[in-house]
């Protein structure tokens, strides 16, 4: 049973430029979450995705944007990228109304440069 | 961004040593969860909580849901090696849906030595 993937693992792209990263959540989960975390810090909480919506929002501009697709997939896209945008991005997964128990993919190191 | 307070920040211990180490929020959770996360990779859960005053083991692990829910405790015994890593804490103020984002700690980076 594959757990959440994540895709590239890494990644080099230069200000002002466009970005996206995806996510396959654990099987069975249809619900997906992107999370920021920078150097040192805890991850934050971008937004959450289920059933092809944004449900939840955390305290990100909007440059910042996702999509979900019919497979529960997710997309994270980030434009206009700013050097502070350099973190480890990681999407969690969770089955809906069963469980709180977010499983959290390795996460794709972007650098901004 | 909203983190909750965690401590101590960083630990350095002998090898067989117990570990302690807790979480304290403002705000009220329904849900603590703890998590391990090893350098490159992402968070593990270890132990999830809840029900306030809840005191749940995972082997070696014991974690506990503070009665007031602005807090939460993750003691180690006996450590091994391979306890290495960073542990946060994250509180989740629902019970699934649409409120289930999570909040976390600053990180306790624990560093065992043989």
């Amino acid at each position: 049973d594959a757990g959440v993937t994540q895709s590239p693992t890494h990644l080099i792209k230069t200000r002002g430029q466009q970005v996206t990263l995806r996510c396959s959540p654990k099987s069975g989960h249809d619900t997906v979450s992107w999370y920021q975390q920078a150097l040192g810090q805890g991850p934050q909480f971008i937004f959450q995705y289920y059933e092809e919506e944004e449900r939840q929002r955390g305290n990100f501009p909007d440059r910042f944007s996702g999509h979900q697709f019919p497979n529960y997939s997710s997309e994270l896209n980030v434009n206009a990228l700013l050097l502070g945008d350099s973190a480890l991005y990681l999407c969690a997964s969770t089955p809906e109304g069963l469980s709180t128990e977010a499983f959290f993919g390795q996460g794709t190191r972007l650098t901004v440069v | 961004g909203q983190q909750l307070n965690q401590s101590p920040q960083s630990m350095f211990i002998q090898e067989g040593e117990d570990v302690s180490m807790n979480c304290t929020s403002s705000s009220i959770f329904n849900t603590w969860l703890w998590y391990k996360q090893d350098p490159g990779e992402g968070p593990v859960l270890l132990i999830a909580l809840y029900k306030a005053g809840e005191l749940t083991s995972n082997g070696r692990l014991t974690a506990q849901f503070g009665i007031t829910r602005k807090d939460s405790f993750l003691n180690i015994s006996a450590s091994i090696p391979s306890d290495v890593g960073i542990y946060f804490c994250a509180g989740q103020d629902g019970y699934g849906g649409a409120t289930n984002k999570l909040i976390f700690g600053t990180g306790t980076l624990l560093a065992v030595q043989p």
